[in-house]
């Protein structure tokens, strides 16, 4: 079945390079997406990598792809207290419309 | 992409009663999904909601407890029926983004506490 994993908790440094992992399970998938969720507000799309791709890379942050390891990574450079959210890892496949979420990682920034 | 407008934004209610959130779109789209995340936890599909049918709900979920309405291809709406503390979680309403095949917007959420 789908399934897709997140830890839990990342705490970085202000200033510092934040890497927050995923691995999914579903070899079908086409799109996958990194998602944020501000304390009390719903979810903003933050990027997204097609499933041919191994790399992508959009001002701050940069999504590297392993397709043969099912692992999708985001990197946010220079973390700024901005960043605090949790940070939800999706895919969606070929077969099904809608997309699954991970459990989402909470990134705390330490001065 | 669209924009949702999601309402009420959060509620308290008590248990046995039934809350009605409603999600109205800028645009007009095919699909329409509702979500749950119960309190630290991740988002879970309710159903998807199809104008002119039935909404297809995800195992776990029935209609009975969640009915749904998608009375045109812009607005839907989500009953939490009999509430029991449970429900307590927030709600939201996604659409396709027409912009980034096929990613999806989400509303803001209707966050529930069920006292």
């Amino acid at each position: 079945g789908e399934d897709v994993e997140q830890s839990l908790f990342l705490s970085v440094r202000e200033g510092d390079s934040s890497v927050i992992n995923c691995t999914y399970t579903d070899s079908s998938s086409t799109y996958l997406y990194w998602y944020k969720q501000e304390p009390g507000a719903g979810l903003q799309l933050l990027t997204y990598i097609f499933s041919n791709m191994d790399m992508k890379q959009d001002q701050r942050l940069t999504v590297l792809l392993n397709k043969k390891d099912k692992h999708l990574s985001l990197r946010i450079a220079d973390t700024q207290t901005g960043d605090s959210a949790i940070y939800f890892c999706a895919e969606s496949t070929s077969s099904a419309s809608k997309i699954i979420f991970g459990s989402g990682t909470r990134l705390s920034i330490r001065p | 992409s669209a924009v949702i407008s999601q309402k009420p934004s959060r509620d308290i209610c008590q248990r046995g009663t039934s809350l009605t959130i409603q999600c109205q779109v800028d645009s007009q789209v095919t699909m329409m999904f509702w979500y749950r995340q119960q309190p630290g936890q991740s988002l879970t599909l309710i159903a998807t909601a199809n104008q002119g049918s039935e909404a297809t709900y995800e195992s776990g979920f029935v209609i009975d407890k969640f009915p749904i309405s998608r009375p045109n291809l812009t607005f839907s709406t989500l009953t939490v029926s009999n509430m029991s503390p449970e429900d307590s979680s927030i709600y939201l309403c996604s659409v396709e983004a027409r912009d980034i095949p096929p990613g999806y917007t989400f509303g803001s959420g209707t966050r529930l506490t069920v006292v």
